[in-house]
């Protein structure tokens, strides 16, 4: 139990659906962040939220969408996915953001797009 | 460019056998560093940080990491390794940029095997 939960744990998905991924931590963490992870390819941060407000967004299409309604919960909308969107998506949370913050993983959820 | 290198991508070690692997960084400041371990199938765990201080830190599960500041490394050792440590390492680097913000870089990751 890392205390970052992720739902679903796997997803398949055509091109046209919309979906969304859910990330809850218990830790009382005020920093979130949504990584990518694909085969072959370095950890690719993709939005950072430090209490509620996005402070990160890496050049990540529009088809991903994040929310952060509360410090403890982050959503990842997805519409419109492109099959090279198949990966393993990692949140993180922090109890603040900083260089020194060591950052705690749910277990990710593995996206296939069909 | 500023970046995380972990120049080995897969090693095979037998059980029992000690463990190196190995990390370097090129930042113009020494940054925070990291280790985490990924089994299959699950999220990303923290082995061990160092900020500042003592050179050699001790992380979970017996390993420790040292600090080479002149060689610019962050080595993650286990001086004697179970079947329960195969999984994928990855070398991690905290910086403060003058944006403010503060990503975690990572390298790339190197994939143990345990032999029995």
């Amino acid at each position: 139990e890392t205390g970052v939960t992720q739902t679903p744990r796997h997803l398949v998905m055509g091109m046209t659906n919309k979906k969304s991924l859910k990330c809850e931590q218990h830790l009382g963490h005020n920093a979130m962040y949504w990584y990518k992870q694909s085969a072959k390819k370095p950890l690719e941060l993709m939005f950072v939220y430090n209490f509620k407000e996005q402070t990160e967004n890496n050049s990540v299409p529009s088809r991903f969408s994040p929310e952060c309604p509360n410090s403890s919960h982050l959503f990842l909308h997805l519409h419109t996915l492109q099959p090279e969107d198949s990966a393993l998506y990692l949140c993180a949370s922090s109890p603040l953001l900083g260089a020194n913050q060591p950052q705690h993983f749910g277990d990710g959820t593995r996206l296939s797009i069909l | 460019a500023q970046s995380v290198t972990q120049p080995d991508i897969h090693i095979t070690v037998s059980e029992g056998a000690s463990l190196e692997l190995r990390c370097n960084y090129s930042y113009g400041a020494t940054p925070y560093l990291f280790w985490y371990v990924q089994s299959p199938g699950q999220g990303l765990q923290l082995l061990l940080k160092y900020f500042s201080g003592d050179t050699l830190v001790q992380g979970i599960k017996g390993f420790e990491a040292e600090f080479k500041r002149s060689q610019s490394s962050f080595n993650l050792r286990k001086p004697s390794v179970h079947w329960s440590d195969a999984a994928e390492y990855f070398c991690a680097v905290g910086l403060t940029l003058n944006s403010g913000n503060t990503p975690l870089v990572f390298g790339k990751g190197t994939r143990l095997s345990v032999i029995a």
